[in-house]
């Protein structure tokens, strides 16, 4: 089955550093991919939306001067927390599907096993 | 967007089958319903998806009503290993993308 793997597993930094994390789907070309935030005891919220080759989307109320997506082939996101601080705390997850219809709503999206990130 | 109303908790006895609800009253009609599960500290795992017809596969059993307001999520022989949390998720066309929006889903426990 389509495979999607997420790196780092785990980041510890101190506040002020940036970091990046990279979503590759393994055994598939995805176009979109997906990123998700989510707190302890809650349920996932949709960050943005990854285009290979062009901008992300951003929900509303997620800075994408904070969080820097980039798409660059169909095999790869990364996401980049910039500057990051102790509210930045969080696990991110991503996701990605493999676009073989037009509308893309009978793909499945498969989930990579999240970024845990604590800003100290 | 459709939204998804499910029970916040249940439970499960071993080696019973375990049946998860979810209405989605404000479906349309090219708009899927999937079902994910998330395992503590994990991404989530894609489990069965439908649009109307009744679905299964090796893992569950998807029960769509006939007028699409509700679903139900059928695991056959829950075991300790199904102890998740499940999301009941209307998948919808929006702006170029096709998303996925979580609800809080239904913390299911699988008793021994």
């Amino acid at each position: 089955g389509a495979v999607v793997s997420q790196h780092p597993s785990r980041v510890i930094c101190k506040s002020g550093t940036s970091v990046k994390i990279e979503c590759r789907s393994l055994d598939f070309q995805a176009t979109t991919m997906f990123w998700y935030r989510q707190f302890p005891k809650k349920s996932l919220m949709l960050m943005a939306t990854s285009n290979e080759g062009s901008k992300a989307t951003y929900e509303q109320g997620v800075e994408k001067d904070k969080f820097l997506i980039n798409h660059a082939s169909l095999t790869l996101s990364t996401l980049t927390v910039t500057s990051a601080h102790p509210e930045d705390s969080s696990f991110y997850i991503c996701s990605a599907s493999e676009g073989t219809d037009v509308w893309g709503l009978n793909q499945p999206q498969h989930f990579g096993d999240g970024t845990r990130l604590s800003i100290l | 967007d459709a939204k998804t109303t499910q029970p916040p908790s249940m439970d499960c006895a071993e080696g019973r089958a375990a049946n998860l609800p979810c209405n989605h009253s404000t479906i349309s009609g090219n708009e899927y319903v999937y079902w994910y599960r998330q395992i503590h500290s994990q991404g989530p795992q894609y489990i069965i998806h439908g649009l109307k017809n009744n679905e299964t596969n090796e893992m569950a059993s998807l029960i769509i009503t006939e007028d699409r307001k509700s679903s139900t999520l059928i695991l056959p022989h829950a075991t300790l290993r199904d102890t998740a949390v499940y999301y009941c998720i209307v998948r919808v066309w929006r702006t170029g993308a096709n998303n996925l929006f979580f609800g809080t889903g239904t913390r299911l426990t699988v008793i021994p």
